[in-house]
């Protein structure tokens, strides 16, 4: 079973360019997070979405977007790279009513220089 | 205040030894509780929910206060193996899994 997938799992990017982080789930999960990790400051969400259709922002949404179209998709933009977002970036699902555990993929290390 | 808070550690410590981590949550509200651990530069992975009557699993015991907002990991009979980064992990009312920065656990022979 293939879980939860991301890609690309890494990838540097100019300063400036765009670019979108891909996931995918085929668990039929409601819920789909985007997390980045830093070190020392562990996972902090950027945005969520609790069914397709809506999203909301978490505790760092500033120069991401994310849009929810389906179930299984969940797609990440950096409309303008800055340095300030090289992280490793991790999407995650889980069922709805959240007392279920969440379901990561294999991260993406994203370098912007 | 961090909503989930944790020691980062290292906590290091020869095979064979116990080691315990506490994490405290802010919101009184929350639903449901977990650890996870995580190896070096790859994705979280579920270790055990917690309960709260708490929880055994093998060398791992679980356990869960309300009254003071905080849970616990013990790791009984250490292996090289249990080397990790151990995250405590909290779901509020909105049901968003909620993560500490992580407990560093470094098992030496």
């Amino acid at each position: 079973t293939a879980g939860i997938t991301q890609a690309p799992t890494s990838q540097i990017l100019a300063a400036g360019r765009s670019m979108t982080l891909r996931c995918t789930q085929d668990m039929r999960h409601n819920a789909m997070y985007w997390y980045r990790q830093d070190l020392g400051l562990g996972l902090r969400l950027i945005h969520y979405s609790n069914t397709a259709g809506t999203t909301g922002k978490g505790e760092v949404p500033d120069g991401y977007s994310v849009s929810r179209a389906n179930t299984d998709d969940f797609p990440l933009t950096l409309a303008s790279a800055v340095p300030s977002q090289t992280s490793v970036y991790f999407c995650a699902s889980s069922d709805s009513g959240g007392h279920t555990e969440a379901f990561f993929g294999q991260g993406t290390r994203l370098t912007v220089v | 205040r961090k909503e989930v808070e944790q020691d980062p550690g290292p906590f290091n410590v020869p095979e064979g030894a116990t080691v315990a981590f506490n994490c405290t949550y802010s919101n009184s509200a929350s639903q449901s509780f977990f650890w996870y651990r995580q190896d070096c530069r790859k994705e979280p992975k579920l270790l055990m929910s917690v309960y709260s009557s708490g929880n055994e699993d093998g060398r791992f015991t679980a356990q869960l206060n309300r009254a003071s907002q905080y849970i616990s990991l013990l790791i009984r009979d250490s292996k090289l193996s249990d080397s990790a980064t151990y995250l405590c992990v909290v779901n509020p009312p909105s049901y968003i899994p909620t993560f500490g920065r992580g407990t560093s656990l470094i098992v030496h022979p």
